[in-house]
């Protein structure tokens, strides 16, 4: 049964700093793993999807890497701003494309002014 | 693109009532749509999946005549709340997936019973 651990739970950091959130996933057959924000009381809005093949994305401040073998995901926000505080989940497809979102429980960031 | 609109964003309603919540897919069809319940500082929890023309299949656990899903066209999917109580209160979310883009979630219902 795959299961997926988000660390640490919670970070708060200053202003300008970059930093790593981590993502571990037990079972490295997966078919995609994608990184989430969710804002307080809102839906989920995707930032970064990487295919089993491929072993990093980027996007503008983002950049989301993979290692299956190891079971791993990284999230990395460079220059951090306070609009980047929400919760950030990392989620991945059941082995063998059974088509369903498995999620970690999520990072809570606050980034402060 | 690849925009799933959820409504309501919020609706109360009293108990023993009935609430229909919508999700269309607005620029792309999607045959098949999940719908997830998130409870309070925890992450989403997959009630079921529903298939454009199909029953929907439903999660362990879950009720299925509590929680009404109707997937009757490539761009609406619907989920009712049958005869909510209190407990029945939560933030309910959809989601369809794109091939090659991933998932895109909808921007959720919260529902309150009283």
């Amino acid at each position: 049964k795959q299961e997926v651990t988000q660390i640490p739970a919670a970070l708060s950091v200053p202003e300008g700093e970059n930093l790593v959130l981590n993502c571990s996933f037990t079972d490295s057959a997966i078919y995609n793993l994608q990184w989430f924000r969710q804002d307080p009381g809102k839906g989920l809005t995707s930032l970064l999807l990487i295919q089993s093949s491929q072993r990093e994305q980027t996007s503008g401040r983002l950049n989301a890497s993979l290692d299956k073998s190891s079971g791993r995901s990284t999230l990395y926000i460079a220059a951090s701003q306070p609009g980047d505080s929400a919760t950030y989940l990392c989620a991945v497809y059941g082995s063998g494309n059974t088509g369903k979102l498995i999620f970690g429980q999520g990072t809570t960031l606050q980034v402060k002014p | 693109g690849a925009v799933v609109s959820q409504h309501p964003s919020w609706v109360i309603c009293k108990s023993g009532t009935s609430v229909k919540i919508e999700c269309r897919s607005l620029d792309f069809q999607a045959t098949t749509m999940f719908w997830y319940r998130q409870f309070p500082k925890q992450s989403l929890m997959l009630m079921a999946t529903s298939n454009e023309g199909s029953k929907a299949t439903y999660e362990q656990g879950v009720e299925k005549d509590k929680f009404l899903i109707n997937h009757a066209s490539l761009t609406l999917s619907t989920l009712t709340v049958t005869s909510a109580h209190p407990e029945d209160s939560s933030f309910y979310i959809c989601s369809a997936r794109l091939r090659n883009y991933g998932y895109t979630f909808g921007s959720g219902t919260r529902l309150t019973v009283v």
